[in-house]
């Protein structure tokens, strides 16, 4: 079965790090693009960072430039993103998505993991 | 970075209606438009990808038009399960970007 399970989440006080987790399965992992998209609670969603299937290519969002990096270990199908320094504003769900082939947009979502950053 | 923008913020249909929802990017984006269906509590779905194609397993009721800065996403025949939040994405350049959303409502 294709799919993609978060884990990591949790609660967090400020300043505070995290290391989040995506297991991938059911398609070569290697071959695509993964990105992360956050949604704080009752809000939109906000595309957070992007890696190349290779993973020699990021890009992010200014919002967490400096603080977050993305990596993978396609040897373990197995996507990642350490967060620090965090603050309040990181509260939300995070979404690992697989982006299509050859494309940037997410045709595969996992079921997300929340993140909450208080004291 | 390219702003997207969702209008109506909500929209109340009856079911069975017609359902006409739109995006607007603040720069051309060409056809790197995506749309999402999301429900309470769930992931995010792809419906549309190059502003018109949709995804596999997508009904036929669901059909996206335009190109540049002007997207439309319609929902020809409303079933009980449409109703839900839909954003549109562009992934024309980074940072990618999502609009704010529109809820589907019932009437």
């Amino acid at each position: 079965e294709v799919q993609l399970l978060e884990s990591g989440g949790g609660l967090v006080q400020p300043g505070g790090s995290l290391r989040l987790s995506c297991a991938a399965s059911g398609f070569t992992f290697s071959s695509y693009g993964m990105n992360w998209v956050r949604q704080a609670p009752g809000k939109g969603l906000e595309w957070v960072s992007a890696i190349s299937g290779g993973g020699n290519s990021k890009q992010y969002a200014d919002s967490v430039k400096g603080r977050f990096t993305m990596s993978r270990d396609n040897s373990k199908n197995t996507l990642y993103l350490q967060m620090n320094p965090l603050r309040a504003e990181d509260t939300a769900v995070y979404y690992c998505a697989k982006a299509a082939a050859g494309n940037w947009y997410s045709d595969l979502w996992g079921r997300g993991t929340l993140v909450t950053v208080s004291s | 970075e390219i702003v997207m923008t969702q209008s109506p913020a909500t929209l109340s249909v009856s079911p069975g209606e017609r359902a006409t929802l739109s995006c607007r990017a603040s720069q051309s984006v060409g056809s790197n438009l995506a749309w999402y269906q999301q429900k309470p509590g769930q992931a995010p779905r792809l419906l549309i990808y190059g502003a018109s194609t949709r995804a596999t397993g997508v009904a036929a009721r669901f059909s996206g038009s335009g190109s540049g800065t002007e997207f439309t996403l319609s929902i020809s025949s409303l079933q009980s399960e449409d109703f839900a939040v839909y954003y549109c994405q562009q992934y024309n350049d980074w940072p990618l970007t999502f609009g704010g959303g529109t809820k589907v409502e019932i009437k």
